[in-house]
C-alpha cells in the first residue's frame, strides 16, 4: 500500500478484556516497530521485527503484551487482560532495510486504546 | 543509553515569524536523527532525516541541523504559517535494531 495502515483506529475495552491491534506495513518493508504513546508524551518503543523474527521485545511492559508477525508482513499486537494503564495510542512503523540504524521509519495513524 | 530532550514543551508565535525548535541527545555516537510532525489525533509524519555524516538537511521552509559534538539538533521553520501548528518530535535510533528514542515533543501554535 501507499503507507502504513493500522486498525482499528479507536478501541474501547472494558478492564480485563483482551484486544488485538493490527498493523499493515508498507509493502516490501523488512523492519517493523511497535511504539506506545501516552497522552502528552513522545512514543516509547515496545518491540521490533525483522521479517517474521521478533528480535527485540525489551520494551513490552508486561507478559500481558504479545506481538507477532508470522509471515513477515502484517503484525498484530495483543494485550491480554487490559488494565487502565494500557490506555494509550499504539503506533506501528516500518522501514525498508534490515539494519535499522540508518533507516527512515514511516508511521501509521495509530490505534487509540481506551480501557474503562 | 540514549536520552532525547526537547525544550520548550510548548511555543506560541505570530504568523510569519521564523522559529527554531531544539532537540538534545546524550549519546553522541548517533547514526542519524529524525524529525517528525504529529497533528492532534494523528500518527507521525516524517519531516527530515539527517544522517550522522550530514550537518543539515532542508525541505521547503524546514531546515534541520545536527551537531554531534554538542549533542544538539535544531529544526528551523521559516515564515511560519497557521498550518504549521502541530507537535514536533525528534528521535534518534538506539541499538542495532534502530528503535527510536523520542523526545517529549514541542507543541507549536502559530497564530494568524
Amino acid at each position: 500500500g501507499a503507507g502504513v495502515s493500522q486498525s482499528p483506529r479507536y478501541k474501547v475495552a472494558k478492564r480485563g478484556q483482551d484486544v488485538a491491534l493490527r498493523c499493515d506495513p508498507i509493502s516490501g518493508h523488512v523492519s517493523l516497530f511497535w511504539y506506545q504513546q501516552a497522552l502528552g508524551q513522545g512514543p516509547e518503543f515496545l518491540t521490533y521485527f525483522q521479517n517474521e523474527a521478533q528480535l527485540d521485545k525489551s520494551g513490552l511492559p508486561s507478559d500481558r503484551f504479545f506481538a507477532e508477525r508470522p509471515e513477515g508482513s502484517v503484525s498484530t499486537l495483543k494485550i491480554q487482560r487490559t488494565q487502565q494503564e494500557d490506555s494509550a495510542v499504539y503506533l506501528c512503523a516500518s522501514s525498508i532495510r534490515t539494519s535499522g540504524r540508518n533507516n527512515e521509519q514511516f508511521f501509521g495513524p495509530g490505534t487509540r486504546l481506551t480501557v474503562l | 543509553k540514549q536520552e532525547v530532550t526537547q525544550i520548550p514543551a510548548a511555543l506560541s508565535v505570530p504568523e510569519g515569524e521564523n522559529l527554531v525548535l531544539n532537540c538534545s541527545f546524550t549519546d553522541s555516537a548517533i547514526y542519524n536523527l529524525q524529525w517528525f510532525r504529529q497533528d492532534p489525533g494523528k500518527g507521525l509524519t516524517s519531516l527530515l532525516l539527517i544522517q550522522s555524516s550530514q550537518r543539515e538537511q532542508t525541505s521547503g521552509r524546514l531546515n534541520a541541523s545536527l551537531d554531534k559534538s554538542s549533542g544538539r539538533s535544531t529544526l528551523y521553520i521559516a515564515a511560519s504559517q497557521p498550518g504549521d501548528s502541530a507537535t514536533y518530535l525528534c528521535a534518534a535510533p538506539s541499538s542495532n535494531t534502530g528503535k527510536l528514542i523520542f523526545g517529549q515533543g514541542t507543541t507549536l501554535q502559530v497564530k494568524p
